[in-house]
C-alpha cells in the first residue's frame, strides 16, 4: 500500500532562516505531489503542486523539489516568520493507470514552529 | 480563490443519533467532492469521494450504511453520520474539486463529538 512518510517531530527554526520540511514515499508513482497548511482545527490550506515531469517549483517564498527517483520531495520557506508556523501536510495523488479513485493520500504532517 | 464552506462548524451529540453535516463549494460547480476524517495527529484519510448524480465510492474500511452521502447538486453534498457513535468523534473535511484532476479546495472542517 502507498506510504507517505514526513517528519512527525516538530521542527523549531529560527526566524528569518530557511525551513526545509521532507516528504517521502514509497510503492507509489503519483503523477503529482501537493503541499497544505493546516492551523489547528482548520482544514488545509493549498500551497503548491508539483508534477512528475518537475523538478523544482517556486511561488512567492516557498519551493518545492521533487526527486521521482528518490521518491522525495522537498518543502522550503525561505526568510521564515512565525506567522509561517503551522502544520505542513504532503499529499499525493490517488490516480492509477486505470483511472480509480481520485481522493489525495495524506502524510501525517510536519509541525513547524518559527521562533522570533 | 475558489471556496468551500462547511456546516455545522462543530457539532455535540447523544450516542445513537444521526448528525449531517454539508459541504458547499460557494463560488464553482463541483462535480465532484471528497470527504475525510482526521483524528488527532493523524493524517487526513479520504473516506469517500462524492460524484453530482450517482453514487458516491467509498474507500475500503468505510461502511457506507453507516456514512451516507448525497451530492443532489453540483455545489453541495451532505455526509450524514448515522446512529453515530463515540468512536466516530473526528475532525471531518470535505473538499471539491473544480476542474482538473489536481484541482481541490478545502473546507474549513467540522468537529464532531459524540457523547
Amino acid at each position: 500500500s502507498q506510504k507517505i512518510e514526513q517528519n512527525s517531530e516538530a521542527l523549531n527554526i529560527q526566524e528569518g532562516k530557511t525551513a526545509t520540511l521532507t516528504c517521502n514515499y514509497t510503492n507509489y508513482s503519483p503523477a503529482y505531489l501537493q503541499w497544505y497548511r493546516q492551523d489547528p482545527g482548520r482544514g488545509p490550506v493549498f500551497l503548491l503542486l508539483i508534477r512528475e515531469n518537475e523538478k523544482e517549483k517556486r511561488k512567492e517564498r516557498l519551493k518545492v523539489t521533487f526527486d521521482t527517483t528518490l521518491k522525495q520531495s522537498l518543502f522550503h520557506i525561505t526568510a521564515s516568520q512565525p506567522a509561517d508556523s503551522a502544520t505542513y501536510l504532503c499529499a499525493l495523488d490517488m490516480l492509477d493507470s486505470g483511472g480509480g479513485a481520485d481522493g489525495l493520500t495524506f502524510g501525517k504532517g510536519t509541525h513547524l514552529i518559527i521562533q522570533p | 480563490g475558489a471556496v468551500v464552506s462547511q456546516h455545522p462548524s462543530w457539532v455535540i451529540c447523544k450516542s445513537g443519533t444521526s448528525v449531517k453535516i454539508e459541504c458547499r463549494s460557494l463560488d464553482f460547480q463541483a462535480t465532484t467532492m471528497f470527504w475525510y476524517r482526521q483524528f488527532p495527529k493523524q493524517s487526513l484519510m479520504l473516506m469517500a469521494t462524492s460524484n453530482e448524480g450517482s453514487k458516491a465510492t467509498y474507500e475500503q474500511g468505510v461502511e457506507k450504511d453507516k456514512f451516507l452521502i448525497n451530492h443532489a447538486s453540483l455545489t453541495l453534498s451532505t455526509l450524514t453520520v448515522t446512529s453515530a457513535h463515540p468512536e466516530d468523534s473526528s475532525f471531518y473535511i470535505c473538499s471539491a474539486r473544480a476542474e482538473g484532476p489536481d484541482t481541490q479546495y478545502f473546507g474549513p472542517g467540522t468537529r464532531l463529538t459524540v457523547l
